[in-house]
């Protein structure tokens, strides 16, 4: 099984600040990494595919990059919308598909 | 557009059978994979399996020996039951479609329903 490790759990980001969140594979997984973005009571709601693709309707403040075991969620400006828990997929190598623990990006 | 609806009981005995539909509305059940993924209160996510419009199916192999998923294209229907569930079986289980089946990710998620085990 491929292990994701998000760091850190909890990021704490003034609005308008720039927002870097972590996703580490215990092995490659290529380029078969997305992101999703989860609100409190709320489903998630996939941001990122295959590294860096925004899917339909997600702002271009929201960057992907990164390849193999490293990769990285750039949150450009952060906007009051974007608070948030953010969770990192691999697709790479299943069963299972796993997540990462997600980090928690909150008001500073 | 396309949206996921889960329905089932919230409440659920130890050792008795989860059984969970989600109903697919505005568009076709066909053509798609659909899976199940839970998340327990306060936690993260966790990949329980799908199923094809085909009636094939793939699932977490901790999970495999408890679960069965299904699918009824003429409800536009599947189905989630998970047999011998504990306490460590409650969460918020969501259904969600697969993008593709060469990028298994999930681009449609439904609202989710919290199914708590007790007693």
């Amino acid at each position: 099984e491929i292990v994701l490790t998000q760091s850190p759990a909890t990021l704490s980001v003034s609005p308008g600040e720039r927002a870097t969140l972590s996703c580490r594979a215990s092995q490659s997984v290529a380029y078969n990494l997305a992101w999703y973005q989860q609100k409190p009571g709320q489903a998630p709601r996939l941001l990122i595919s295959g590294v860096s693709a925004r899917a339909t309707g997600v702002p271009a403040r929201f960057s992907g990059s990164g390849s193999g075991t490293e990769f990285t969620l750039t949150i450009s400006s952060l906007q009051s919308e974007d608070f948030a828990i953010y969770y990192c997929q691999q697709y790479h190598n299943w069963p299972p598909l796993t997540f990462g623990g997600g980090t928690k990006v909150e008001i500073k | 557009q396309v949206q996921l609806q889960e329905s089932g009981p919230g409440l659920v005995k130890p050792s008795e059978t989860l059984s969970l539909t989600c109903t697919v509305s505005g568009g076709s059940i066909n053509s798609y994979y659909w899976s199940w993924i839970r998340q327990p209160p306060g936690k993260g996510l966790e990949w329980i399996g799908f199923v094809h419009h085909s009636g094939s199916t793939n699932y977490n192999p901790p999970l495999k020996s408890r679960v069965i998923a299904s699918i009824d294209t003429s409800r536009n229907q599947f189905s989630l039951n998970l047999r011998s569930v504990t306490a460590a079986d409650t969460a918020v289980y969501y259904c969600a479609r697969v993008t593709s089946s060469s990028y298994w990710h999930f681009d449609l998620w439904g609202r989710g329903t919290l199914v708590t085990v007790s007693s």
